[in-house]
């Protein structure tokens, strides 16, 4: 298992940057990592995909080291909208075989206050 | 599209009955995962399918869970006989992996409650 870690939560303000780092010490060659949002009484919502290097979609950026052994999601401005659990998964799909299983980190609450 | 849909959204029921969670996948999505979530242990992957077989079975708890795909639209989840330790709520998720993305559509839930 690609086990993962992350802050139980943390506090901002609207307008703030907010990047919340995910703990993968045992991540594998063909793990991917992604993360989710998640707001009560919902299902996981995706946010963004990577492998390495940086990735960057419309709502955040996604930064991975040449270790792979964490990654961190950035949330440019973030608005009270955004107040929500942030989840971390790694692991592989079966796509090439020898990754680790799919593994959903602990789970951040990022709260945004005005 | 309707995205993934789940049945029920709420059971309860008692300890020692079956239950069975229902499971209609994004159409032309080859993946499908059954994920738990509780407070105590958070999201758990329990089993996934590709093409309507299973891939990993091994986040099922024991032999009183199964799961099967009898095609690629339904796929149903198994609690028999149901246990209190059992509650959680239970995800449903699809895929398509044709634009190599790891993007999972969740299910609204099924919030499952044992007495």
């Amino acid at each position: 298992l690609a086990k993962t870690t992350q802050p139980i939560s943390m506090d901002s303000y609207e307008g703030q940057e907010v990047n919340i780092t995910c703990s993968h010490n045992n991540i594998a060659t063909n793990d991917y990592i992604t993360w989710y949002q998640q707001f009560p009484s919902q299902g996981p919502r995706f946010i963004i995909q990577g492998y390495k290097t940086k990735v960057t979609n419309e709502v955040a950026s996604l930064f991975i080291p040449a270790d792979r052994k964490s990654s961190t999601l950035s949330l440019p401005r973030v608005s009270l909208s955004d107040t929500a659990v942030y989840y971390c998964l790694v692991g592989d799909m079966g796509l090439t075989g020898g990754g680790n299983k799919l593994t959903f980190g602990t789970g951040t609450q990022l709260k945004v206050e005005l | 599209d309707a995205g993934v849909i789940q049945s029920p959204r709420h059971e309860v029921t008692e300890m020692g009955q079956e239950v069975t969670l229902r499971c209609k996948p994004i159409s032309g999505h080859d993946y499908l995962f059954w994920y738990r979530q509780t407070m105590m242990r958070g999201l758990e992957l329990l089993i996934y399918f590709n093409n309507n077989v299973p891939i990993d079975d091994s986040g099922m708890p024991e032999d009183r869970f199964s799961a099967k795909m009898p095609n690629a639209s339904f796929s149903t989840l198994k609690i028999q006989p149901s246990e209190p330790r059992d509650s959680a709520v239970y995800f449903c998720a699809s895929s398509s992996v044709d634009r190599a993305s790891y993007e999972q559509y969740f299910g609204p839930g099924t919030r499952l409650t044992v007495t």
